[in-house]
């Protein structure tokens, strides 16, 4: 899987709308983006995929950039439980999910109420 | 709550001792995969059973083995145990193992070696 790069940390407040970065410059046409995210104590949890275009779900939102050289996870209004490890992982489509996920160091989320 | 079950929460041995983690997956997922999570060396990804089968191997020892059972619970051995093996092990399962399918993860079992 192509390598990501993403901040070590990064503080935000709560209720206030927090943007993820992901770099991903040599991504290729067949990777998908994911993000998991891992809270205290816990298993990691998906959060969102994407390919190409912007995608949305309950949790979060993907914003991919034209090149797919890099993406952003936004989360529209934080609170003090997405206080978490996120990490930004490509998946070729090709592989077939016949490996596992590639975590990398992750941005350590830390929400101030 | 994934809907992904391990046992046991907390595991504390010697070593040189052996045993075995469970994990159940979803109801009707197909893939299982194992990960190890240490301090030093991060989340890492060992193997991934399909429907009973081996799929892919990651940076797993030779000294740790993995099966999945018809009725696709599995179950990673670990052996000749060390202090280094000390670590959070986590199961994962998915509907059909490909890449676009979200990975649902377990609580994870605690391995302490002493």
């Amino acid at each position: 899987d192509a390598k990501t790069t993403q901040p070590n940390s990064m503080e935000s407040n709560e209720e206030e709308p927090v943007h993820l970065p992901c770099n991903h410059s040599t991504i290729s046409g067949t990777d998908y983006i994911h993000w998991y995210r891992q809270l205290p104590s816990q298993g990691p949890e998906y959060v969102i995929h994407g390919l190409t275009s912007n995608v949305n779900n309950r949790m979060a939102s993907l914003a991919i950039a034209e090149d797919r050289k890099s993406s952003t996870l936004i989360l529209h209004r934080a609170t003090l439980r997405d206080a978490a490890v996120y990490y930004c992982i490509l998946r070729d489509e090709w592989g077939g999910g016949a490996d596992g996920l590639t975590f990398g160091k992750g941005t350590h989320l830390i929400i101030q109420p | 709550d994934s809907g992904v079950t391990q046992t046991p929460k907390h595991l504390i041995t010697a070593t040189g001792q052996r045993v075995t983690l469970r994990c159940s997956p979803r109801s009707g997922d197909l893939s299982v995969y194992w990960y190890q999570q240490s301090l030093d060396q991060g989340l890492q990804f060992l193997i991934q059973y399909y429907n009973g089968e081996e799929r892919a191997k990651g940076n797993i020892l030779e000294r740790f083995s993995a099966q999945q059972f018809p009725d696709l619970h599995s179950e990673l051995n670990l052996s000749s145990l060390e202090l280094g093996d000390s670590a959070l092990y986590f199961c994962a399962s998915s509907v059909r193992g490909v890449t676009y399918n979200e990975q649902f993860f377990g609580p994870g079992t605690r391995l302490t070696v002493l």
